[in-house]
């Protein structure tokens, strides 16, 4: 099956950094989308981006499909940004999902 | 805005006992998906579902699960009898159109989960 990695495992950032996490996949998809895990284990939409680059506040996403991967920005990061960051790829009937980045944003 | 909601929030439950987790998809989906999460692991895909059928199932979803669309709007995960390792967080999602298809009609969302802890 597709292999989802996802880099880096654990950021410790200060309030106001920016940082770039970054999803590669093995296989060609149809489509990617990325998630925000908050502290209560909701799982919150934040990007649906087979392609290309999409941008929502100060958070931004690039896909790159044909070299297999996807960058997600977020600048001038908030304590609130802290939670668990996953992509997801569709395979077949189903998201595939990487391990997770763990993002802790210190005051 | 819409969304997919799930009952109960949190359930415990002794080893071998059956328990339906509920769902409510987003009204005008149609396609219907089952994940879980055990503490500090990844999201893994159970089972998607579309017109009364099972659509793809992973190896997790074995004889001791079963799904169930009883109506118009609910959307239920049952499991038979209840083992320790079926401890986890259980996620219902939903989408407009199925998975595998181009288009921003198959992004699915999520519900808030059923942490579901077994002893």
């Amino acid at each position: 099956g597709i292999q989802v990695e996802q880099s880096p495992p654990d950021l410790i950032l200060q309030e106001g950094a920016n940082s770039t996490l970054r999803c590669n996949f093995s296989d060609s998809v149809n489509n990617l989308q990325w998630f925000h895990q908050n502290p209560w284990g909701q799982l919150i939409n934040l990007f649906y981006i087979p392609s290309g680059t999409k941008q929502n506040g100060r958070l931004s996403a690039t896909t790159v499909a044909t070299e297999r991967y996807s960058l997600l920005y977020i600048s001038s990061s908030q304590t609130t940004d802290s939670g668990v960051y996953f992509c997801a790829v569709e395979y077949g009937n189903k998201l595939v999902f990487g391990a997770g980045t763990i993002l802790r944003v210190k005051s | 805005e819409p969304e997919v909601t799930q009952t109960p929030s949190h359930q415990v439950t002794q080893m071998g006992q059956e328990v339906i987790l509920r769902c409510v998809p987003i009204s005008n989906h149609l396609y219907f998906y089952w994940y879980r999460q055990i503490l500090g692991q990844k999201v893994e895909f159970l089972v998607s579902f579309y017109n009364n059928e099972i659509s793809e199932k992973s190896e997790i979803f074995d004889d001791q699960f079963s799904v169930e669309r009883p109506d118009g709007s609910n959307f239920t995960l049952k499991i038979r009898s209840t083992k320790l390792e079926d401890s986890a967080m259980y996620f219902c999602a939903s989408s407009e159109a199925p998975a595998g298809l181009s288009g921003a009609g198959n992004e699915q969302f999520f519900g808030p989960g059923t942490r579901l802890t077994v002893l």
